[in-house]
C-alpha cells in the first residue's frame, strides 16, 4: 500500500498570509508514460463532505480560487494557499490515485486563523 | 447539475444489518464508478470501495473486504454500502464518492449518511 504522511498536523494562520502544507507519498506516484502525478487534495469544513480542490498534483478544479496552488513530483507534495481567507478554515487531505483503485488519504492538515 | 443524495442518519444495535443508500443524478449513473468512503468520529479519510454500476464490477480496500458489501441498481440510479452484522467501530460518517472517468478522483460527494451503532 502506499502510505501518505502529511505535515504538520495543524497550522494556524493569519488572514491574508501564506498557507503551506506538505504530502509525502511512501513510494512515487509519477506514472512515467504520461509524466503525470496521480496526487489529489481536498478540502474539508467543518459539518461538510470534502471538496476536491486539486488533481494531477498542480490543476486546479474548475471553480477553485486561484490563491489555491499544487506543487510536487514524486514523492513531495505542497498545497499553498498563497493569502488565506477566513472562508479557507478546513482540513485538507492529500490523495494518491496511483495504486488504482487502492485509494490512499493523507492524515490531514487543519487550517486556522491566528 | 450532477447529485449525489444519500439516506438518512441511522441508529443501530450491534449486531443488527443495514444497508444504505446513495442516488445519482444529472449524470449517466452507469458510466462512472460510485466509491464510499468513511469518516470516523474526528478521524480523518478512509476509502472502502467502489462499484461500477454499468456492470456491477467491484473492488475493496483490503482493510474493508468481507467487512461490508457495495452493490447498485442501476435501473433507479442508486447504489448502496450494507453491513451484515453491525459493530460498534462501525460507527461513522458514511460518503458516497462518484470517481470521475479520465482522473481517478473523487469529484461529487454526497452528505453523508451517519451510522451510530450502539446498545
Amino acid at each position: 500500500d502506499i502510505v501518505m504522511t502529511q505535515s504538520p498536523d495543524s497550522l494556524a494562520v493569519s488572514l491574508g498570509e501564506r498557507a503551506t502544507i506538505n504530502c509525502k507519498s511512501s513510494q512515487s506516484v509519477l506514472y512515467s508514460s504520461n509524466n503525470k502525478n496521480y496526487l489529489a487534495w481536498y478540502q474539508q469544513k467543518p459539518g461538510q463532505p470534502p471538496k476536491l480542490l486539486i488533481y494531477w498534483a498542480s490543476t486546479r478544479e474548475s471553480g477553485v480560487p486561484d490563491r489555491f496552488s499544487g506543487s510536487g513530483s514524486g514523492t513531495d507534495f505542497t498545497l499553498t494557499i498563497s493569502s488565506l481567507q477566513a472562508e479557507d478554515v478546513a482540513v485538507y487531505y492529500c490523495q494518491q490515485y496511483y495504486s488504482t483503485p487502492l485509494f490512499t488519504f493523507g492524515p490531514g492538515t487543519k487550517v486556522d486563523i491566528k | 447539475e450532477v447529485q449525489l443524495v444519500q439516506s438518512g442518519a441511522e441508529v443501530k444495535k450491534p449486531g443488527e444489518s443495514l444497508k444504505i443508500s446513495c442516488k445519482g443524478s444529472g449524470y449517466s449513473f452507469t458510466s462512472y464508478w460510485i466509491g464510499w468512503v468513511r469518516q470516523m468520529p474526528g478521524k480523518g479519510l478512509e476509502w472502502m470501495g467502489i462499484i461500477y454500476p454499468g456492470d456491477s464490477d467491484t473492488r475493496y480496500s483490503p482493510s474493508f473486504q468481507g467487512q461490508v458489501t457495495i452493490s447498485a441498481d442501476k435501473s433507479i440510479s442508486t447504489a448502496y454500502l450494507q453491513w451484515s452484522s453491525l459493530k460498534a467501530s462501525d460507527t461513522a460518517m458514511y460518503y458516497c464518492v462518484r470517481h470521475r472517468a479520465a482522473a481517478a478522483v473523487f469529484d461529487y460527494w454526497g452528505q453523508g449518511t451517519l451510522v451510530t451503532v450502539s446498545s
